[in-house]
């Protein structure tokens, strides 16, 4: 069964700063996404950045990026210019690839503080 | 743009009562999801569903639960007789083909 690993229960950041939050995943599938995901106190569900395990380029969303590592089965988020709005948790996300299921394996969340 | 709504957004129902959680899917998408959050843990997977069936449940989702999409836009979780440990937020999602799952604002079900 996969499994989704987030080490780190809390992280801060400076104002302006950068911060990587880290994930790591197990699995035998070479086809799968991974996500990851914004919850601020509202705890709505926000989708910040997906990357496709085919794609040896790493995704960006304008300050977000990802560092995905496929043999290490490693995938950190990396928030350039922390802004006060970032404040949230942030769950990484395993998507199956090929199945029509279609379900999301999270992990535990890190909850990100952005210091003014 | 388009997104997922769910309603109501709190729900307060006493134990062994039914409750049905209420979801409207993006129009065009084909896979609807419901997860749970029990407060301070991980999102958990209940359910998928898709050509109008089950295509997957956890162990979670035991006889107790149960989903419908009753007409074109509606899809529901009926939870028949609530126990004090399904107190948690539920999480409607629907995706297309391309497995980018959209999140309802979610329900928040308390049981007294």
């Amino acid at each position: 069964a996969q499994t989704v690993t987030q080490s780190q229960p809390e992280m801060s950041v400076q104002e302006a700063e950068t911060v990587t939050l880290s994930c790591t995943y197990d699995t035998s599938e070479s086809d799968y996404y991974l996500f990851w995901y914004k919850q601020p106190p509202s705890r709505q569900m926000i989708l910040v950045i997906r990357q496709e395990a085919y794609k040896q380029q790493n995704a960006t969303e304008n300050r977000f990026s990802v560092n995905f590592q496929k043999a290490a089965k490693s995938f950190s988020l990396k928030i350039s210019d922390s802004q006060l709005g970032d404040a949230a948790m942030y769950f990484c996300a395993y998507g199956h690839g090929s199945s029509n299921t279609g379900k999301l394996i999270f992990g535990q969340g890190t909850t990100l503080q952005v210091k003014p | 743009e388009p997104e997922v709504t769910q309603t109501p957004s709190h729900q307060v129902t006493q134990m062994g009562q039914e409750v049905i959680l209420r979801c409207v899917p993006i129009s065009n998408h084909l896979y609807f999801y419901w997860y749970r959050q029990i407060l301070g843990q991980k999102v958990e997977f209940l359910v998928s569903f898709y050509n109008n069936e089950i295509s997957e449940k956890s162990e979670i989702f035991d006889d107790q639960f149960s989903v419908e999409r009753p007409d074109g836009s509606n899809f529901t979780l009926k939870i028949r007789s609530t126990k004090l440990e399904d107190s948690a937020m539920y999480f409607c999602a629907s995706s297309g083909p391309d497995n980018e799952q959209f999140f309802g604002p979610g329900t928040r079900l308390t049981v007294l």
